[in-house]
């Protein structure tokens, strides 16, 4: 059973860069996309970005200025970091880990299992 | 506002059927497959139908997932006080380069 292990600094100031780090453990690291998505308090979930076990990576168009993915499949773990957080940025972030539909990850993509979410704070 | 519309909220009586609608357009529902996840009260989000209407592994029969044309349905039958929960459908936009998700559908049990 795949399980993922998220951890990073909960509590943020104004432009201030976010870190957060997802370990692996139950599976394959290889084959898959690994995902970061987050969820605003009350709001939707959104795409933040994925990226592959080589280091491949696709980003959200309206936070790629901002994001940086990248992977050590040595120790099984990937990591986001988005900086110069403003409050706008509050939000719940999951890692998770992506398929792509029928191996094209541009008809779709699918994300099993979750991380179980850190509440990242941006106050001054 | 999101690029997939759902209803904010249904409600229905346990043992009923509900429906769950997801509006999208030509870029993203209408070229692309759609998946469903549920989110328990304080927990993260769980898959339970990707490619539009397949069922993942101990994801039981009673949630079922269909698509025509640019929208998508989820179906929850035989519903039960567990199933209370937000909903929310996700695809990828071919305009927009991203995955989209819905503004996600909150399901009471009444």
């Amino acid at each position: 059973q795949v399980q993922l292990q998220q951890w990073g600094a909960g509590l943020l100031k104004p432009s201030e860069t976010l870190s957060l780090t997802c370990a692996v453990s139950g599976g394959s690291f290889s084959g898959y996309i690994w995902s970061w998505i987050r969820q605003p308090p009350g709001k939707a979930l959104a795409w933040i970005g994925d990226i592959s076990h080589i280091g491949m990576a696709s980003y959200n168009p309206s936070l790629k200025s901002r994001v940086t993915l990248s992977v050590d499949a040595s120790r099984g773990r990937f990591s986001l970091r988005l900086n110069s957080v403003t409050a706008a940025d509050t939000a719940v972030y999951y890692c998770a880990r992506g398929f792509c539909s029928g191996g094209n990850c541009y008809l779709g993509r699918r994300f099993d299992p979750w991380g179980r979410g850190i509440l990242v704070t941006v106050s001054s | 506002q999101s690029v997939l519309t759902q209803p904010p909220s249904v409600s229905a009586a346990p043992g009923q059927k509900v429906t769950i609608s997801c509006s999208g357009s030509s870029s993203n529902i209408g070229i692309n497959f759609v998946s469903w996840y549920q989110q328990l009260p304080g927990t993260a989000p769980k898959l339970l139908i990707y490619d539009n209407n397949k069922r993942p592994s101990g994801i039981r029969d009673r949630f079922s997932g269909s698509k025509s044309g640019t929208s998508a349905t989820l179906v929850i039958t035989r519903l039960q006080t567990g199933d209370e929960a937000d909903y929310h459908c996700e695809t990828w936009d071919g305009s927009l380069s991203s995955v989209v998700f819905g503004g996600g559908t909150r399901l009471t049990i009444l």
